[in-house]
């Protein structure tokens, strides 16, 4: 078993839709989370990050923790053609080495 | 302000041929880096990271090496590119303070035929 699991999709949606991306996890000391968005032929970069359990919101996107589900969600609310890219989950417990999950692919249809 | 820079963009080497892909990161010092390949499709694997000059870290015994000849620089080389090298080369710098967050470069296309 992997220790983080993502979809890797595609996921296809029309735009103004809200987006709802999803990882889970196995090794409950991680702490620190992200998400990473990755066009096409680019590095990936940072988009939100979150300590331990809550929400934190930016914009139209917001991060989601549970860590008693050990599960975290990015959540894009009026969806634009321009969000159409690929999602990293990342996670780390206090050594700060990431785990990333596989991506998923987002497809926002005009 | 930290930025990073990669090179070359883009290769294509015959198998057999050496490679060597060049990152230096300017407005920090000491900084963790990292390399990762991404093969198409699939999530990032973690091949080195350095936590200073001439420490280097290995993940996954394979065909690649690195080195740290200085503060802000990292190189990942091969003496002779296998067909499996292909892939996405990304080099990584990781933010200071509690987070451990990771700030990519542009990457490297690899093709080798």
């Amino acid at each position: 078993q992997k220790e983080v699991e993502q979809d890797p999709g595609p996921l296809s949606v029309p735009e103004g839709a809200i987006v709802s991306l999803n990882c889970t996890y196995s090794n409950s000391a991680f702490q620190y989370f992200m998400w990473y968005r990755q066009y096409s032929r680019k590095g990936p970069e940072l988009l939100m990050y979150t300590y331990s359990s809550g929400n934190k919101e930016d914009g139209r996107f917001t991060a989601q923790v549970d860590k008693s589900s050990k599960y975290i969600s990015l959540f894009i609310r009026d969806s634009q053609p321009s969000d159409s890219a690929t999602y990293l989950c990342a996670m780390s417990g206090y050594n700060y080495q990431l785990i990333w999950g596989a991506g998923t692919k987002l497809i926002i249809k005009p | 302000s930290q930025t990073i820079h990669q090179w070359p963009a883009t290769l294509v080497q015959p198998v057999g041929s050496p490679l060597s892909l060049e990152c230096t990161v300017e407005g920090t010092s000491n900084p963790n880096l990292y390399w990762y390949r991404q093969a198409a499709g699939r999530g990032l694997q973690l091949l080195f990271y350095s936590v200073g000059i001439g420490q280097i870290s290995s993940e996954v015994p394979q065909n690649l090496s690195a080195s740290r000849p200085q503060d802000r620089q990292f190189i990942l080389s091969s003496k002779k590119l296998l067909l499996s090298d292909s892939g996405f080369y990304l080099c990584a710098w990781q933010g200071g303070g509690n987070t451990g967050e990771l700030f990519f470069g542009e990457g490297s296309r690899l093709t080798v035929l």
